[in-house]
């Protein structure tokens, strides 16, 4: 098992430029998350899919858009890419049911990538 | 709202010693998860131990065990025997009942020194 998986693992791109990031977990998981890390923070939640189909907003959603392609792929999308999504981005994954446990409630992370716009 | 507070300086721990990261937690939903995450230099985010607030025991996982105290919702991690490999920051996280998100917080910074 892989567990999560996540391209590119770097990424520079120009300001107005647009990418994809891409997360795959083999885990057979629910659900999926995209965080971003700053310095001196913790992660911040972007957007998650609780379930396949479905896709809503986390703390920081502004200038993003994610898909759930599929059980297995979440993609993140910077449209317009700006300096301040300079960032670390970690995808994760977890089974999630309730009422809330340990063996599905964790959360497993991928290697992250890190973005930096010029 | 979750809310989860790390405010520890960074650490310098003599290898072999034990050692107790801080976290409080704010919430009002009585069912909740409790987290640590280790994240090393090399950037990867490493589950260690959970606690959930309905758990009667402390977490324990190895070297890694959870001081929960509910009343005073607190949920500090104690490594024991440090190693050289146990430098890392440290993230305390929760999820409560219903919500899928993980609140984190900002971490605590521990060296180990032989």
């Amino acid at each position: 098992n892989a567990g999560v998986t996540q391209t590119p693992k770097f990424q520079v791109l120009k300001t107005g430029q647009s990418m994809t990031l891409q997360c795959a977990q083999d885990m057979n998981h629910n659900s999926m998350y995209w965080y971003r890390q700053d310095p001196g923070m913790g992660l911040r939640l972007i957007y998650y899919s609780a379930s396949e189909g479905t896709t809503d907003k986390g703390e920081v959603p502004n200038g993003y858009n994610v898909s759930r392609l599929n059980k297995r792929e979440f993609s993140l999308r910077l449209e317009s890419a700006a300096p301040s999504q300079t960032s670390v981005y970690f995808c994760a994954s977890s089974e999630l049911a309730q009422p809330i446990q340990k063996s599905t409630d964790t959360q497993y992370f991928g290697p992250g990538t890190r973005l930096t716009v010029l | 709202a979750q809310k989860i507070t790390q405010t520890q300086p960074g650490m310098f721990v003599q290898e072999k010693e034990a050692v107790t990261l801080d976290c409080t937690y704010d919430t009002s939903d009585p069912s909740y998860g409790l987290f640590w995450y280790k994240q090393p230099s090399s950037g990867e985010m490493i589950f260690l131990i959970y606690q959930g607030s309905y758990d009667q025991q402390n977490a324990t996982e190895g070297r890694y065990s959870l001081n929960f105290q509910k009343a005073r919702k607190s949920a500090n991690l104690v490594i024991s025997a440090s190693q050289l490999g146990d430098s890392a920051m440290y993230f305390c996280a929760m999820t409560t009942y219903g919500n899928n998100r993980l609140a984190f917080g900002k971490g605590n910074q521990v060296v180990v020194i032989p």
